[in-house]
C-alpha cells in the first residue's frame, strides 16, 4: 500500500527554471493539496483539489500552478522558480466522506532549493 | 481566518516523565476537528491524535492524551511515560468542519521536543 508518493525528493533549480512536483495517491481519496514548511512557518496550503477537474487556492498560491484530470494525480507546477520558493513541500490527500475525512495522510515531503 | 499558536517553540522531558505542549487556536465555528502531528527527523508528518470539538471527551491513543477546553479555545497535548522515540516536532492544526474551511488545515508554527535520556 503506497499511500502518498511524491517525487523528486530532493531538487536544485537555478532562478526562473520551471519544474513540476508529482504527487500521486492510491487510497482514491477526493481530496488532494500541496502544503510548503519553512522554518519557524509551520506548514502553509498553497492548493487544493476536491476532486478531478476541480481545484482552487490556499493561503500562499502565488507563483504556483496545479491541475487534476485524475483522481490519483495532482502535480505542483513551479513556472518561474524564485529563491522564495526554497522550502519543502509535501502532498497531502484524504477522503470528503466518512470517518476519515478529515485525517490528511502526507507524503514524504519533496525538498527544493532555488539558487 | 483561523489561527493557531503554539507558545512554546522549543521543550524538554526527561525520559520516563510526562511532558504537556500548549496550543491555542482562534476561531468563530462552533464545529471543527483539531489535531496534533509529529514530524521525526526523518520529515514524514505522523498523525498523533484528532479531537471532534462537539466531543466532549478528551481523546486519547495510549501514551498520547489531550485537554481539549473550548470555550478557552485551547487543545494540550499530553505525554506520558516519555521515550526517546518522542523527540520530534509537533505541530497543533486545525480543520473546519464544513464549506470552505473544511478544505483547509491551519498549522501552529511546531514545538520542538526533546527527550533526554
Amino acid at each position: 500500500n503506497a499511500g502518498v508518493t511524491q517525487t523528486p525528493k530532493f531538487q536544485v533549480l537555478k532562478t526562473g527554471q520551471s519544474m513540476t512536483l508529482q504527487c500521486a495517491q492510491d487510497m482514491n481519496h477526493e481530496y488532494m493539496s500541496w502544503y510548503r514548511q519553512d522554518p519557524g512557518m509551520g506548514l502553509r496550503l498553497i492548493h487544493y483539489s476536491v476532486g478531478a477537474g476541480i481545484t482552487d487556492q490556499g493561503e500562499v498560491p502565488n507563483g504556483y500552478n496545479v491541475s487534476r484530470s485524475t483522481t490519483e494525480d495532482f502535480p505542483l507546477r513551479l513556472l518561474s522558480a524564485a529563491p522564495s520558493q526554497t522550502s519543502v513541500y509535501f502532498c497531502a490527500s484524504s477522503y470528503l466522506q466518512g470517518y476519515g475525512a478529515n485525517v490528511l495522510t502526507f507524503g514524504a515531503g519533496s525538498r527544493l532549493t532555488v539558487l | 481566518a483561523q489561527t493557531v499558536t503554539q507558545s512554546q517553540p522549543e521543550m524538554s522531558v526527561q525520559e520516563a516523565e510526562t511532558v504537556t505542549l500548549s496550543c491555542t487556536y482562534d476561531t468563530s465555528e462552533s464545529d471543527y476537528y483539531l489535531f496534533w502531528y509529529k514530524q521525526p527527523p526523518s520529515r514524514q508528518m505522523i498523525l498523533v491524535i484528532r479531537q471532534e470539538a462537539y466531543k466532549q471527551q478528551n481523546a486519547t491513543e495510549n501514551r498520547f492524551s489531550v485537554n481539549f477546553q473550548k470555550a478557552a479555545k485551547s487543545f494540550s497535548l499530553k505525554i506520558s511515560d516519555s521515550q526517546l522515540g518522542d523527540a520530534a516536532m509537533y505541530f497543533c492544526a486545525y480543520r473546519g468542519y464544513s464549506g470552505a474551511g473544511s478544505y483547509q488545515l491551519t498549522f501552529g508554527k511546531g514545538t520542538k521536543l526533546s527527550v533526554i535520556p
